[in-house]
């Protein structure tokens, strides 16, 4: 069974600083992807990244951050320098490539960040 | 690209009434489509998956005589809520995959409907 965890519930943070939002799957199988979406208060889900498992690059997008580390089944996303405007929930997401869970997205709990001026 | 629709954007109606979801892909054929929703500060939960001619595949625990989904074009699924009550007042949320012609990983979510059953 798929499984993805997001121990953080909720974290604040101060303008400027960064701020890391963990990550944590449990899978079988040995294809699959790996998505973050944010859900502002409007609460339409925007996607942020899409990962796969034969891809541990790094990747680094604006202030934006990931690291996937496949030994330690992790997919964190770290905010450099946070703004107000990066208050919102983000959760993260796992999709297997194979059999009947095809296509199916398994969401974590969703980590609610707040970003104060 | 790849921008999926919800109509309506919000929802209030009486107690034992019935109330229809549109989700539309508006530049893609979605041969799949996904219906969730969404309580309060939780996590969005998966209620069926549907693809287009066919019927929809509920998950374990979801009603599907309560909550019916069409899916008869590629660009569009509907979701109907039968006789609505409080319980069901919720967060909807549509995502549309367009399978085969594009990749296949990917989901376009709409921009949910909130309904409120009073």
């Amino acid at each position: 069974a798929q499984k993805v965890t997001q121990a953080q519930t909720e974290i604040s943070v101060v303008e400027k600083e960064d701020v890391t939002l963990d990550c944590v799957y449990e899978t079988r199988d040995t294809t699959y992807y790996l998505f973050w979406y944010k859900q502002p208060p409007s609460g339409e889900l925007v996607f942020l990244i899409r990962r796969n498992s034969f891809d541990e690059q790094n990747e680094i997008s604006g202030r934006y951050s990931w690291n996937f580390q496949k030994s330690t089944s992790s997919f964190n996303f770290t905010i450099t320098a946070s703004q107000v405007v990066d208050s919102a929930v983000y959760f993260c997401a796992f999709k297997a490539d194979r059999g009947s869970t095809l296509g199916r997205l398994y969401f974590g709990r969703g980590t609610q960040l707040t970003v104060w001026p | 690209g790849a921008v999926v629709s919800q109509h309506p954007s919000w929802v209030i109606c009486k107690s034992g009434t019935s109330v229809k979801i549109e989700c539309r892909s508006l530049d893609f054929q979605a041969t799949t489509m996904f219906w969730y929703r969404q309580f309060p500060k939780q996590s969005l939960m998966l209620m069926a998956t549907s693809n287009e001619g066919s019927k929809a595949t509920y998950e374990q625990g979801v009603e599907k005589d309560k909550f019916l989904i069409n899916h008869a074009s590629l660009t569009l699924s509907t979701l109907t809520v039968t006789s609505a009550h409080p319980e069901d007042s919720s967060f909807y949320i549509c995502s549309a995959s367009p399978g085969l012609a594009g990749p296949r990983d990917t989901q376009y979510f709409g921009p949910g409907t909130r309904l409120t059953v009073l």
